[in-house]
C-alpha cells in the first residue's frame, strides 16, 4: 500500500522569504503522479503543482517549484518570495498510474506567512 | 465558468435525520469523488464514480451512500446521521485534459448533534 508522509505539521516564514515543505512517500510502483494541494482557511482546496514520475525535470509553477527525488521517494515543495496569501494547509498527494485515480494524501503542513 | 459546487456549505442537524449533501460540476468530467476530512487532518476517499451508474467505495469505510444518475451530479446521502459523522465532506471531479488531476469543491462542514 502507498503511504505519504509530511513530517512538518507546522511551518512559518516571513513575507518575501523562501520556505520548503517536505514530503516523502512509499510505493513499489514505477509510474505515478505526485501533487501539492493548498487549502486556505475556510476556502477551497486548489492544485498547486503536479509531477509525473517518469519526468526527471522538476515541475515549476511561478513561485512554486518541487524537488523530486525518485530514488529517495521525496517530493518537497519550495515557495519563493512568500506572500501572505500563501498562508494555508498544504497537502502532498500520491496517485498510482491506473484507472482508479485514487489520491492518497499526507497529513498536511500548516504554513503561516508573517508580514 | 466551469466549476464544482457543493451545497450546503454548513449543516447542523440532529441525530437520526436523513441528509443529502449535493455536489455538481460543470467541468464535463466523467470521474467524481467524495472525501472525508476531519479538522486539520488528511483527506480520506470514501466514494468514487467513473461515470453515470458507476459507484465504488473508497479506502475509508463510510455509512454514507452515493448515486450517479447524471454526469454532472454526485450526491451523498446519510440515512440516519450520528455524531460520529461530524466532519467535512469534500467533493472532487477529474478526468479532464489532465486526466490525473482532481478539482475540489468548497466542501460541506457537517455537525451532527
Amino acid at each position: 500500500a502507498q503511504t505519504v508522509t509530511q513530517s512538518q505539521p507546522e511551518m512559518s516564514v516571513q513575507e518575501a522569504e523562501t520556505v520548503t515543505l517536505s514530503c516523502t512517500y512509499d510505493t513499489s510502483e514505477n509510474n505515478y503522479y505526485l501533487f501539492w494541494y493548498k487549502q486556505p482557511p475556510s476556502r477551497q482546496m486548489i492544485l498547486v503543482i503536479r509531477q509525473e514520475a517518469y519526468k526527471q525535470q522538476n515541475a515549476t509553477e511561478n513561485r512554486f517549484s518541487v524537488n523530486f527525488q525518485k530514488a529517495a521517494k521525496s517530493f518537497s515543495l519550495k515557495i519563493s518570495d512568500s506572500q501572505l496569501g500563501d498562508t494555508a494547509m498544504y497537502f502532498c498527494a500520491f496517485m498510482k498510474e491506473d484507472n482508479t485515480d485514487k489520491l492518497i494524501f499526507g497529513t498536511g503542513t500548516r504554513l503561516q506567512v508573517f508580514p | 465558468e466551469a466549476d464544482i459546487y457543493q451545497t450546503p456549505r454548513y449543516l447542523v442537524i440532529g441525530t437520526g435525520k436523513k441528509i443529502t449533501l449535493e455536489c455538481s460540476q460543470t467541468m464535463g468530467h466523467d470521474k467524481m469523488y467524495w472525501y472525508q476530512q476531519d479538522p486539520g487532518m488528511e483527506l480520506h476517499l470514501i466514494h468514487y464514480s467513473y461515470g453515470v451508474n458507476s459507484t465504488e467505495k473508497g479506502d475509508l469505510s463510510s455509512e454514507s451512500t452515493v448515486s450517479r444518475i447524471r454526469t454532472e451530479h454526485f450526491p451523498l446521502t446519510l440515512e440516519s446521521a450520528r455524531p460520529s459523522h461530524t466532519s467535512q465532506y469534500l467533493c472532487a471531479s477529474g478526468g479532464g485534459i489532465l486526466t490525473d488531476t482532481q478539482y475540489f469543491g468548497p466542501g460541506t462542514r457537517l455537525t451532527v448533534l
